[in-house]
């Protein structure tokens, strides 16, 4: 089955600060790469996500960089906030495209 | 806003019981899913289903494992004898198109606790 590794698998920063949380994903007939977050006792939901037709995408604070020949991607979290404590997992489309499969997360902790 | 209703939120059923999972997904979405998630680790693709049969199942979907839906708003997972090692959480997750074409979003539920006993 497809396989997505994921580091770390947790991550302490201090507000304002940046966050990297990397992936690496085998093999994928399909170039769509997602991040979603996570919180405690809710289900994951899309954060951002990116088609690589190019090598780096930006939402707000959150950007997508991708390294399509090391086959890897990683997302950024610039100015960190308390806020964006929460888990966050990588994904990757399973080889039919029917389906995402997930790193196992790295839990973000942002202090204030 | 629309979204992913599960029932129940927690389920608790002794070793070898059947445990039906109840999703409803949003109205319009025509994939749906079931993950699970151990002690909040790691989320793990169980099965996808579209036009009334499963798209794919991961090993984990076994014999004991079944999805169904029934009539055409619920999306069911039915384990016939759980195990302990079934004890996670369980999140139903839907999409309007598959999750690589533009519209492929999952939108999962809150998730329904299962402890086997």
């Amino acid at each position: 089955q497809q396989q997505v590794k994921q580091s770390p698998q947790s991550l302490i920063v201090q507000k304002g600060g940046i966050s990297i949380i990397n992936c690496a994903y085998e093999n994928t007939a399909f170039d769509y790469f997602p991040w979603y977050q996570q919180f405690p006792g809710k289900g994951p939901a899309l954060l951002i996500a990116i088609r690589p037709d190019v090598s780096e995408k930006k939402e707000g604070r959150f950007t997508i960089s991708f390294n399509k020949s090391a086959k890897q991607f990683s997302l950024h979290i610039m100015d960190s906030q308390p806020g964006d404590s929460a888990t966050y997992f990588c994904a990757a489309p399973n080889q039919a495209g029917t389906a995402l499969i997930f790193g196992k997360g790295t839990t973000l902790s942002v202090s204030s | 806003e629309p979204e992913v209703t599960q029932t129940p939120s927690h389920q608790v059923t002794q070793m070898g019981q059947e445990v039906i999972l109840r999703c409803v997904p949003i109205s319009n979405h025509l994939y749906f899913y079931w993950y699970r998630q151990i002690l909040g680790q790691k989320v793990e693709f169980l099965v996808s289903f579209y036009n009334n049969e499963i798209s794919e199942k991961s090993e984990i979907f076994d014999d004991q494992f079944s999805v169904e839906r029934p009539d055409g708003s619920n999306f069911t997972l039915k384990i016939r004898s759980t195990k302990l090692e079934d004890s996670a959480m369980y999140f139903c997750a839907s999409s309007v198109e598959t999750p690589v074409n533009g519209a492929g979003e999952l939108f999962f539920g809150e998730g329904s606790r299962l402890t086997v006993l």
